[in-house]
């Protein structure tokens, strides 16, 4: 595609429920990164995968985050038994190598509202 | 640890008015600095960036220079315009690390 595309872009959910959000980078980048934007948080990093592997997942704030990469090419952040602190705007990122110097493409960004 | 310092906002300034942001970072070895921009309603695009000691990143009118002396990238402005509107983070990637780092946001208002 033209550019990163996250799926859903807005989505609501109760307390306790689990929940999936994905995210397509651009055909033929092999770094791809997630990260949570929170008012006045700024960017929190989540997880970054080069292919299919993740060597950095330093970020996930909890056991009950995690997320999968398939194929070198779709991602899917998984959040269980979600909790009202999960609300937040989930962004994927991709970047060609995800040597040093490059710059990230961002997605939209899909709007998580835990009521 | 590494992390980026970045400047409170909001910050509210008047069309044509110079502006800087400042931004400093703790990193061990030689980091590349970034400045992405999140205008309203759309997503986070790269605005500069710099790779090494005393170079300039320059777009749009904006510059940053990357000090290694003073561990800073300060984004200026010459003449701010009301489309500047947006969110400014600064950042930095050690080439060890995949990921960046980000600081919090500047968000910046201009009026006309």
């Amino acid at each position: 595609g033209a550019g990163v595309s996250q799926s859903p872009s807005n989505k609501v959910t109760e307390k306790g429920k689990d929940v999936e959000l994905r995210c397509d980078p651009i055909s033929g980048h092999t770094a791809l990164y997630w990260y949570r934007q929170s008012l006045g948080q700024g960017l929190e990093f989540l997880i970054y995968f080069q292919g299919n592997s993740a060597p950095d997942k330093s970020g996930l704030p909890s056991d009950r985050f995690s997320a999968e990469r398939t194929g070198g090419s779709v991602s899917t952040l998984t959040i269980q038994r979600t909790q009202q602190e999960d609300s937040a705007v989930y962004l994927c990122a991709s970047s060609p190598q995800g040597v040093m110097e490059e710059k990230l493409f961002f997605g939209s960004g899909t709007q998580l509202s835990v009521l | 640890g590494n992390s980026v310092t970045q400047m409170e906002g909001p910050v509210t300034l008047s069309e044509e008015a110079f502006l800087t942001i400042n931004c400093t970072y703790t990193a061990t070895g030689y980091p590349s600095l970034f400045w992405y921009v999140q205008y309203p309603g759309e997503g986070l695009q790269l605005l500069l960036k710099a790779t090494k000691a005393d170079d300039k990143g320059s777009n749009k009118g904006f510059e940053a220079t990357y000090r290694k002396e003073t561990t800073s990238f300060h984004l200026e402005k010459g003449s701010v315009q009301v489309s500047d509107s947006a969110v400014y983070f600064c950042a930095l990637r050690r080439r060890s690390q995949g990921n960046l780092i980000f600081g919090k946001g500047t968000k910046l208002s201009v009026k006309p």
